[in-house]
């Protein structure tokens, strides 16, 4: 498979909890998207790499929200003190030009 | 502020009839737009997209048609499948400035019956 991969796929966790998502983009993509998709709403962004860099943030990232790539290959996305309303899917999606169209099956994150 | 919104939220249809899906946007700087399918837990998945340039593009049972006087975007799906049944999304976006961020909308729900 060599699409957008995500791991993991579902996560449950109590509230006030730290959880980490990756994602691992079609090889050689330069550019990753991540996305945050609330029920019945369409994604929202959060924020881009262009290879290692960070380039933009939305302000639905707060303090509490952490991207990186260190290697301009995988991201990760961390959440840290979860709190109820972080329940949602987060997406990511890669490309080597723009727009970024084709994306990853999400993790679906469960903040009890 | 600028958004991209769905006339319908619900659409119902039988096996083999077309199906229209609308969508309307309001920022007039975008120049590219997107359809996304998305079954119940699933990545929104690519359908067809088209640039500010073109006034229709046409994909395997699918045409999607922008008109950019009044701002709308449809998408066409013939001879519409039970497979076919999702959430559809709209996706504009803008090279310039954006990076390349996509602004979706909030979704129509496509049920085909048999």
């Amino acid at each position: 498979d060599t699409g957008v991969s995500q791991n993991p796929r579902h996560k449950i966790t109590k509230r006030g909890q730290n959880v980490t998502f990756r994602c691992d983009p079609i090889s050689e993509h330069n550019r990753l998207y991540w996305y945050r998709q609330t029920l019945g709403q369409g994604p929202e962004f959060l924020t881009y790499f262009q290879n290692e860099a960070q380039l933009e943030k939305s302000r639905l990232l707060s303090d509490r929200f952490s991207a990186e790539r260190p290697k301009g290959s995988f991201s990760t996305l961390e959440i840290q003190r979860t709190e109820q309303g972080d329940s949602a899917m987060y997406l990511c999606a890669s490309s080597s030009s723009w727009p970024a169209k084709f994306f990853g099956p999400g993790t679906r994150l469960t903040v009890l | 502020g600028e958004s991209v919104g769905l006339h319908l939220p619900t659409l119902s249809v039988q096996e083999g009839d077309n199906s229209i899906i609308n969508c309307a946007y309001s920022n007039s700087a975008s120049d590219y737009f997107i359809w996304y399918k998305q079954e119940s837990g699933k990545g929104p998945q690519f359908i067809i997209d088209i640039r500010s340039n073109m006034d229709k593009r046409q994909g395997q049972r699918v045409t999607v048609l922008l008109n950019k006087t009044v701002k709308h975007l449809s998408l066409q799906i013939a001879a519409t499948q039970p497979g076919d049944s999702a959430v559809y999304f709209c996706a504009e976006g803008s090279g310039g400035t954006s990076y390349g961020k996509l602004t979706f909308g909030q979704g129509t729900i496509l049920t085909v019956h048999p």
